[in-house]
């Protein structure tokens, strides 16, 4: 089946720290990732959609300059967090669409948790 | 704001009973649902999507629909108590992203 790989699976790192993570699409070309962010005991929210070769569609709320996504192919999207401070400390998780059909289940990677000291 | 509505729970059934888990949702245009199970500390796990009214069934698993009282339920047979876990109901937007539920916390004891 599909699969969805997100690295790294954790990152510690101090207050104003920039933070990459990665989501790859491993069997199938994505045409379309989702970012997510998950809080304690909360359930997913989305935080943005990443359409290969244009500028991501953020959700109201969601700053866009401190959030960059870049999906420069139709396999790689990515997610850093520029300038992070505690409370951007969540468990971010992206998943990822492939075929156009109507109802693919999508998939998501294993996430990645963000602790901000 | 498109909501999907379930209980939190915790829902407690005992090893080898079905597990009732229903969701409700706002938007009435809504046409696919998906049920995902999460573990503490991980990832979202696909179950079962189903779009058309009616059941269908996977295994020990049962999505039900009912676009007209706009429900989802997922039943769960001969539960185990490694099903224990928090289950969340998803709907798919006009742009294919998942608006998630806050989930049904499951306990299932031996």
């Amino acid at each position: 089946g599909a699969v969805v790989s997100q690295h790294p699976s954790r990152v510690i790192c101090k207050s104003g720290t920039s933070v990459k993570i990665e989501c790859r699409s491993l069997d199938f070309q994505a045409t379309t990732m989702f970012w997510y962010r998950q809080f304690p005991k909360k359930s997913l929210m989305l935080m943005a959609t990443s359409n290969e070769g244009s500028k991501a569609t953020y959700e109201q709320g969601v700053e866009k300059d401190k959030f960059l996504i870049n999906h420069a192919s139709l396999t790689l999207s990515t997610l850093t967090v520029t300038s992070a401070h505690p409370e951007d400390s969540s468990f971010y998780i992206c998943s990822a669409r492939g075929t156009p059909e109507r109802d693919w289940p999508q998939h998501f990677g294993d996430g990645t948790r963000l602790s901000i000291l | 704001q498109k909501e999907v509505e379930q209980n939190s729970g915790p829902l407690s059934v005992p090893e080898g009973a079905i597990a009732s888990l229903n969701c409700t949702y706002s938007d009435r245009g809504s046409q696919s649902f998906f049920w995902y199970r999460q573990y503490s500390g991980k990832s979202p796990e696909l179950i079962m999507f189903i779009y058309s009214n009616g059941d269908k069934e996977d295994g020990r698993f049962t999505a039900q629909l009912n676009k007209a009282s706009q429900y989802v339920s997922l039943l769960i047979r001969d539960s185990q108590p490694s099903d224990s876990a928090t289950y969340l109901c998803a709907r798919r937007d006009s742009g294919y992203a998942l608006n998630f539920g806050k989930g049904t916390s499951l306990l299932v004891t031996p």
